[in-house]
């Protein structure tokens, strides 16, 4: 079976752009969550999506934002990227949205110039 | 919101001595406690969890324990190997309104000597 699948695996950006980052998540996983990870640090907890709507926001700006399809896949996009953006965003899946074990893709590694 | 410290932030033992990495957490309504361990460059992989009604659980040469009174709950790896090298992750989780947040400690390098 395969597992979560993230893409890109690397993207470079300049400051202001735009960015869409892509998650398949484990077949039959409904749940979804997006993490950023700073080097040197834990992952950051950003969104998690359930059955297509938001269940879950972190502290982060409204330049973040995602959805999840009827696939279950999701998007994270992030507009007017700051070189404080530049992180590996991780996703997550898991069969539920609570207290479930989750399974995390290579992630997506983000640098803004 | 929810903080979870994390303890040592890098820790080298021999290879097959014991290796005890600890976490407290400040909200008494996290209920789910996972570890995850992270080689260079890959994944985060869930190597063991404990929910809140549980105080110990272990799988082979890892064990976990959690202490709700105290809010703090702990990895133990026994018979090191050098391939447990790695960076360990541990979380706490939070259920909200029919969602789950986790927050995660800045993790702990262990080296493993041959």
């Amino acid at each position: 079976d395969a597992g979560v699948t993230q893409s890109p695996t690397h993207l470079i950006k300049t400051r202001g752009q735009h960015v869409t980052l892509r998650c398949s998540p484990i077949s039959g996983h409904k749940s979804v969550s997006w993490y950023q990870q700073v080097l040197g640090q834990g992952p950051q907890f950003i969104f998690q999506y359930y059955e297509k709507e938001e269940r879950g926001r972190g502290n982060f700006p409204d330049r973040f934002s995602a959805r999840q399809f009827p696939n279950y896949s999701s998007e994270l996009n992030v507009n007017a990227l700051l070189l404080g953006d530049s992180a590996l965003y991780l996703c997550a899946s898991s069969l539920g949205p609570v207290n479930q074990p989750q399974h995390f893709g290579d992630g997506t590694r983000l640098s803004i110039l | 919101g929810e903080n979870v410290e994390q303890h040592p932030s890098t820790l080298s033992v021999q290879e097959g001595d014991s290796a005890v990495i600890k976490c407290t957490y400040s909200d008494s309504a996290s209920n789910y406690f996972p570890w995850y361990k992270q080689e260079l460059g890959k994944r985060p992989q869930l190597i063991i969890d404990i929910r809140s009604n549980v105080g110990e659980k272990k799988d082979q040469r890892i064990a976990v324990t959690l202490n709700k009174t105290a809010k703090h709950f702990s990895l133990h790896i026994t018979e090191t190997q050098p391939e447990d090298s790695a960076v360990y992750f541990c979380a706490a989780s939070i259920r909200h309104t029919n969602a789950g947040k986790s927050t995660f400690g800045d993790g702990t390098t262990l080296t493993v000597k041959p």
